[in-house]
């Protein structure tokens, strides 16, 4: 059971280069986020989707748009890279319904822009 | 918007003692919160979470309790092992499906 999928592990951006980065997950999750995390500042959401065809902002969305494609994937876009986009990035889902539950991580992706 | 504060950023404890960390959130919406454990190079896993019926959880040597008067929630590890080093985090979830985290909580346990 591969659980949540981020590609890719590593990557290395120029300024004002995009990129996206994909994430997939195999559990039949209804919702899915990504995040950034800095030192010092947490896990910051990017954006979420709450469930298939819709999408949110959360805290930090500046600088990204997002795709929920199907069930399974939720990719990040970076339009135009800049080096205060220099992170690593974690994708998550977790089943929603009547009660709130945990939350599956991918093992995140590290993202440098020069 | 919804913030969830943390406390303390780092924190020392000799092997063996007990070790609190405590979050406070501002959504009064939140019913679900969990703490999270990430290891060096790995995205964070559930260790234990409490919902919002509830005043006081435990799975061994950890608890958590939760003021929701207060809005704060803690943390609780006891008998502490040098496998307990890592960041910890807390998070508050409520009916928008938002899952938002707290600052983290670096851990060292000296042995």
């Amino acid at each position: 059971n591969a659980g949540v999928t981020q590609t890719p592990k590593f990557q290395v951006l120029k300024t004002g280069q995009s990129m996206t980065l994909q994430c997939a997950q195999d559990m039949n999750h209804n919702s899915m986020y990504w995040y950034r995390q800095d030192p010092g500042m947490g896990l910051r959401l990017i954006y979420y989707s709450a469930s298939e065809g819709t999408t949110d902002k959360g805290e930090v969305p500046n600088g990204y748009n997002v795709s929920r494609l199907n069930k399974r994937e939720f990719s990040l876009r970076l339009e135009s890279a800049a080096p205060s986009q220099t992170s690593v990035y974690f994708c998550a889902s977790r089943p929603t319904g009547q009660m709130n539950t945990e939350a599956f991580f991918g093992q995140g992706t590290r993202l440098t822009v020069v | 918007g919804e913030n969830v504060e943390q406390h303390p950023s780092t924190l020392s404890v000799q092997e063996g003692d007990s070790a609190v960390i405590k979050c406070t959130y501002s959504d009064s919406a939140s019913n679900y919160f969990p703490w999270y454990k990430q290891e060096l190079g790995k995205g964070p896993q559930l260790i234990i979470d409490i919902r919002s019926n509830v005043g006081e959880k435990k799975d061994q040597r950890i608890a958590v309790t939760l003021n929701k008067t207060a809005k704060h929630f803690s943390l609780h590890i006891t008998e502490t092992q040098p496998e307990d080093s890592a960041v910890y985090f807390c998070a508050a979830s409520g009916v928008t499906y938002k899952y938002i985290f707290g600052t983290g909580t670096r851990l060292k346990v000296l042995a």
